[in-house]
């Protein structure tokens, strides 16, 4: 089955600056990956996803990479604000996200103000 | 437009007790999925609903079932709790024809003692 590895677990970054969260994953045939944000007591927030029909994907200071032949993906948030200490997940799934999501191990993102 | 609803939102049992969890899609929706996310880690999939069966089931004993109703609202039934089924359940939504995005809900927080 589907394989999704996320680096790092942790991330602290000075308010301004930009962040990177890194995936791999390991089945062929996956063919959406989204990213979600999670906060303390809530639900994962979906906040950008990318098709392999794709290579990159921007949503204001959002953006996702993705590198099929390498199997990989990454998740970019640029002039990092408070609001976006969350922890972060990624996740792959075949036919278009139809089927299950399959989840890496997240990453707790802390901006420094 | 509501989102992903769930109920309750915590929950307190007994080890061999049984449990129901509820969840109402995202207007529109027609496919429910539910996952299982443990303190720290990733959320894990359980299984899926689409027109009343299912459709998709992850790693889970038969202890875990669910059922979808016609109007697309689903329930989670745990039987002969364990205390490692501790844990926050989400329910997530989706509809598409192509693509399909998974929304989710607050969770409900279910610790067993």
């Amino acid at each position: 089955g589907e394989n999704v590895e996320q680096h790092p677990s942790t991330l602290s970054v000075q308010e301004g600056d930009s962040a990177v969260i890194k995936c791999t994953y390991s089945d062929s045939a996956s063919n959406y990956f989204p990213w979600y944000k999670q906060e303390l007591g809530k639900g994962p927030q979906l906040i950008i996803d990318i098709r392999s029909n794709v290579g990159e994907k921007k949503d204001q200071r959002i953006a996702v990479t993705l590198n099929k032949t390498a199997k990989h993906f990454s998740l970019h948030i640029t002039e990092t604000q408070p609001e976006d200490s969350a922890v972060y997940f990624c996740a792959a799934s075949r036919n278009g996200g139809n089927e299950k999501l399959t989840f890496g191990t997240g990453t707790r993102l802390t901006i420094i103000p | 437009d509501a989102g992903v609803t769930q109920s309750p939102t915590h929950l307190i049992k007994t080890r061999g007790q049984q449990v129901t969890l509820r969840c109402s899609p995202k207007s529109g929706h027609d496919t429910v999925s539910w996952y299982q996310q443990a303190l720290g880690q990733g959320p894990q999939f359980i299984f899926q609903y689409y027109e009343e069966e299912e459709r998709q089931r992850g790693n889970f004993p038969d202890r875990f079932s669910g059922h979808q109703f016609p109007n697309y609202s689903s329930e989670l039934n745990v039987n002969a709790l364990l205390l490692g089924d501790s844990a926050l359940y989400l329910c997530a939504s989706s509809s598409g024809t192509v693509f399909y995005e998974q929304y989710f809900g607050p969770g409900t927080r279910l610790t067993v003692t």
